[in-house]
Formats: structure tokens, C-alpha cells, sequence
């Protein structure tokens, strides 16, 4: 079953501008990760956030997340056209059972 | 090498065909994974194997067999397939035993089945 579900939303930004989505999840997880997928090939691991942390920065990304509110959310800053791409959080329960939710398909107009 | 190698890129079958898609990973992962992913939704867990032994198996129609020949290698045997199981098949490995089990995915194979 699939844990981690983005509330679905498809954005158009202009390059520059920051790109905010969201995922929710419904039972208790090791780590919450978040990935890129471009136009329907190979998923590429963006980062992973661990239950006990709260935020972590990666570069031009921003993750957060909210055991309580069972929660977490993604922020690409300063978006470039390259960035265009679907963003999937995937949740770890433990035993290597890594579940993928809805995605958002994110496209950054140059 | 941090590479995870599917063939083939592309198949087409037909119902009464049976095919293999493989994959390959140099990493010395011990945890292999195959998800199925239709257009526009997020991939399914299909199989989970540690150390080349069945983990999860997510009530996968027998049609589509697994199998994991040694620690580099997957591979996934289809038999029987429907036309609904046309998607994208993904194949991921990632290290057990570590608390940031990072997935690395191959490109993906594109079945059509006719």
C-alpha cells in the first residue's frame, strides 16, 4: 500500500521563482525521501529526511517534515527550466518497503 | 559505479509470449526492487528482495515472476501478460542495514503488451 500521498497539484512557475509541494502520509515511517522523475524515465533520489529531523537543506532544496501532522514538504528555490519534472515523496516503514504517493508534475517556464 | 542497468529499454509481447526484463547493479546493494508505473501515476511496489532472498511480494499475479540469481542481478519473467500490464517497469537497489537506504533506479523498460 502506498504511504506517503502529495496532495495533487500540477505547477507552472516562471524560472527564479520558488516551487512549494506538499506530501501527507498515514502510518509511522523510518525516513521520508523525496525524488525526481523526468518525462517518465528512472527516478533520481533527491533527499531524504529522517523521522527524528525536521528540516534538512540540500543545495537549492528545503525539505520538512511533520511526524505530528504526519507531513512534509518540499521547496526548490530559485527554479531553473532543468527542474521541470515530476516530484514523488516516497515513505520507509522499514523493511525496505519504500512506497511511492501521487507526485506533482512541477514545469518551470524559461 | 553507481549505476542500476535495465534491458530491455523497450518491449512489445504479445498474451501468449513469455519475455524477461533484467537488471544489473555494480553498487554491492543487497536490497532489489521492482515497481510497475502507468502514465501520470506513482510506481507500485511490485517485489522487494534482501539478500537475494523474497522480501515483499506486493500480491503480484503469478503471471510475472521474479527472480534474483545472485547479489548483482534481478530479473523479472512475464508470461501470460494482459494488455493492462503495459507500464513502465522499474528496477531500484538500495544498501540494507543503513539508516538513509537511498534507492537508485535503472531507466526503466517501456512493456507494451498486444
Amino acid at each position: 500500500s502506498q504511504q506517503g500521498e502529495e496532495d495533487p497539484q500540477a505547477l507552472s512557475i516562471q524560472e527564479g521563482e520558488n516551487a512549494t509541494m506538499n506530501c501527507s502520509y498515514k502510518t509511522s515511517i523510518n525516513n521520508l525521501q523525496w525524488y525526481r522523475q523526468n518525462s517518465g524515465r528512472g527516478l533520481v533520489h533527491l533527499i531524504l529526511i529522517r523521522s527524528n529531523e525536521r528540516e534538512k537543506h540540500s543545495g537549492r532544496l528545503r525539505v520538512t517534515l511533520d511526524t505530528s501532522k504526519k507531513s512534509s514538504s518540499l521547496l526548490i528555490t530559485a527554479s531553473r527550466a532543468a527542474d521541470t519534472a515530476s516530484y514523488f515523496c516516497a515513505t520507509d516503514g522499514g523493511n525496505n518497503r519504500l512506497a511511492f504517493g501521487k507526485g506533482n508534475q512541477v514545469v518551470v517556464i524559461p | 559505479d553507481t549505476e542500476v542497468t535495465q534491458t530491455p529499454k523497450h518491449l512489445v509481447m504479445g498474451m501468449t509470449n513469455k519475455k524477461s526484463l533484467k537488471c544489473e547493479q555494480h553498487m554491492g546493494h543487497r536490497a532489489m526492487y521492482w515497481y510497475k508505473q502507468k502514465a501520470k501515476k506513482p510506481p507500485e511496489l511490485m517485489f522487494v528482495y534482501s539478500y537475494e532472498k523474497l522480501s515483499i511480494n506486493e500480491s503480484v499475479p503469478s503471471r510475472f515472476s521474479p527472480e534474483c540469481p545472485n547479489s548483482s542481478l534481478l530479473n523479472l519473467h512475464l508470461h501470460a501478460l494482459q494488455p493492462e500490464d503495459s507500464a513502465l517497469y522499474l528496477c531500484a537497489s538500495s544498501l540494507t542495514g543503513t539508516p538513509e537506504p537511498e534507492a537508485f533506479f535503472g531507466q526503466g523498460t517501456r512493456l507494451t503488451v498486444v
